[in-house]
């Protein structure tokens, strides 16, 4: 089965720098990267996804590349605001498996004011 | 508008008590998935329903889990006699569509009920 490695674990930045989470998936059939952020006491919610057909998109200060190639696949978040503190999981789907993501283990990101 | 809804929120149970857990999805959603997130890792499928069927049942751990959706809307999740290997936070989520409909369906997840097992 699919088996998705995400880093770092931890990950602490002063506002205004860039952070980069990145993640390495091992089946060759997914083709579909959501990335989730989950605040204390909340469910992940999603903030960008990927499909294998594209190389990068962006949203405003947040941006996700896609390396199919390589198999992985990275979140980059400019700017940083200390409301972008949270755990942020990467996960990987076959879009014909029913939308049964393969998540990451999470990065807890820290953006000290 | 409202948002998958989950309850309990909390449940503490003693070790081989049964627990049910509750899921209201969003209003129309075809697409019901169960998830379990220990503690520090990521959450991890359990089960999958279109509608009422359960199409997918391959993550759930053991026959003591077991999950029902009769009428396609509210899903249940049923846990008999707990172990502490239990202890969790238990996540549903919806989506839009099935197979049939479209891919790439957005998952909406609820806040989860973290479950603890004495």
């Amino acid at each position: 089965g699919e088996n998705v490695e995400q880093h770092p674990s931890t990950l602490s930045v002063q506002e205004g720098d860039s952070a980069v989470i990145k993640c390495t998936y091992s089946d060759s059939a997914s083709n579909y990267f959501p990335w989730y952020k989950q605040e204390l006491g909340k469910g992940p919610q999603l903030i960008i996804d990927i499909r294998s057909n594209v190389g990068e998109k962006k949203d405003q200060r947040i941006a996700v590349t896609l390396n199919k190639t390589a198999k992985h696949f990275s979140l980059h978040i400019t700017e940083t605001q200390p409301e972008d503190s949270a755990v942020y999981f990467c996960a990987a789907e076959v879009v014909t498996n029913a939308g049964k993501s393969t998540f990451g283990d999470g990065t807890t990101l820290t953006v000290k004011p | 508008g409202a948002g998958v809804s989950q309850s309990p929120r909390y449940k503490v149970a003693k070790r081989g008590q049964d627990v049910a857990l509750r899921c209201d999805p969003i209003s129309g959603h075809v697409s019901l998935f169960w998830y379990q997130q220990a503690l520090g890792q990521g959450p991890e499928f359990l089960t999958y329903f279109q509608n009422e069927a359960q199409l997918d049942k391959s993550g759930l751990p053991s026959d003591r889990f077991f999950a029902e959706r009769p009428e396609g809307s509210v899903s249940t999740l049923k846990i008999q006699r707990t172990q502490q290997e239990d202890s969790a936070v238990y996540l549903c989520a919806s989506s839009l569509g099935g197979l049939a409909v479209s891919s790439y369906n957005e998952q909406f997840f609820g806040p989860g009920t973290r479950l603890t097992v004495l």
